[in-house]
């Protein structure tokens, strides 16, 4: 099993209010990554991070931010939810390229629900 | 640009039975390629890669995989299906100057008892 956690695993909540998925890893990993995926469906990379303070957007517009102040912590924040926004956030790892680990490892995944 | 295809949603087997999901990819310069499972309601969870080398690459849970360069095909198998195979499985491509993993659409393998 992969050292990565996500909470909450399941939230429901009303239109305009301000969330924020946790995700860490003890795995130290320098790279992690947040993608969105409708049950059983493809996953689309909305955010993604090389290392402390390195934070990308992935191909999915979005209208979350991330933040990257601990390699182990990664978190995703929503300003303002809305119900377009329910969906599977799951959250993943990857060790630095240098190391010839290139696979991510994924989280359990947080299911929310946007009233 | 990078891609990822698996021509299958669905593949239905026999328990027992030999399996395979298919998935070709395109990317410029050399692959890293990837199979993943997906069990309802929980995250991914890696099963192969390959990097170089030998062609057919064996990962987690009896499955296997061969890399086929000129055919572009990283199609995952397993010699004898089981029920608790039945799962959503994924296939990712990344090249070697890259960063970004494409992952495919995904195929639903069920097993039947």
């Amino acid at each position: 099993e992969a050292d990565i956690y996500q909470t909450p695993r399941y939230l429901v909540i009303g239109t305009g209010k301000k969330i924020t998925l946790e995700c860490s890893q003890t795995m130290g990993h320098d790279k992690m990554y947040w993608y969105q995926q409708d049950p059983g469906m493809e996953l689309h990379l909305i955010h993604y991070s090389y290392g402390v303070n390195s934070t990308e957007k992935g191909d999915l517009s979005s209208e979350s931010t991330v933040s990257r102040i601990r390699t182990e912590h990664f978190p995703l924040t929503l300003e303002s939810a809305r119900p377009s926004h329910t969906s599977q956030y799951l959250c993943a790892s990857s060790a630095s390229g240098t190391s010839g680990k290139y696979e991510q490892y994924f989280g359990p995944g947080t299911r929310l629900t946007v009233t | 640009a990078q891609s990822v295809a698996q021509p299958e949603d669905q593949v239905n087997v026999a328990e027992g039975n030999p399996l395979t999901v298919k998935c070709t990819y395109s990317v410029s310069g050399n692959p890293y390629l990837f199979w993943y499972v997906q069990y309802p309601n929980r995250g991914l969870q890696f099963l192969l890669k390959y990097i170089t080398g030998d062609n057919l690459v064996k990962g987690s849970y009896g499955f296997e995989a061969e890399f086929n360069k000129s055919q572009t095909s990283f199609h995952l198998k397993k010699p004898s299906a089981l029920v608790s195979d039945s799962a959503l499985y994924f296939c990712a491509v990344r090249n070697t100057g890259g960063f970004k993993t494409i992952f495919g659409a995904g195929t639903r393998l069920f097993v039947k008892a």
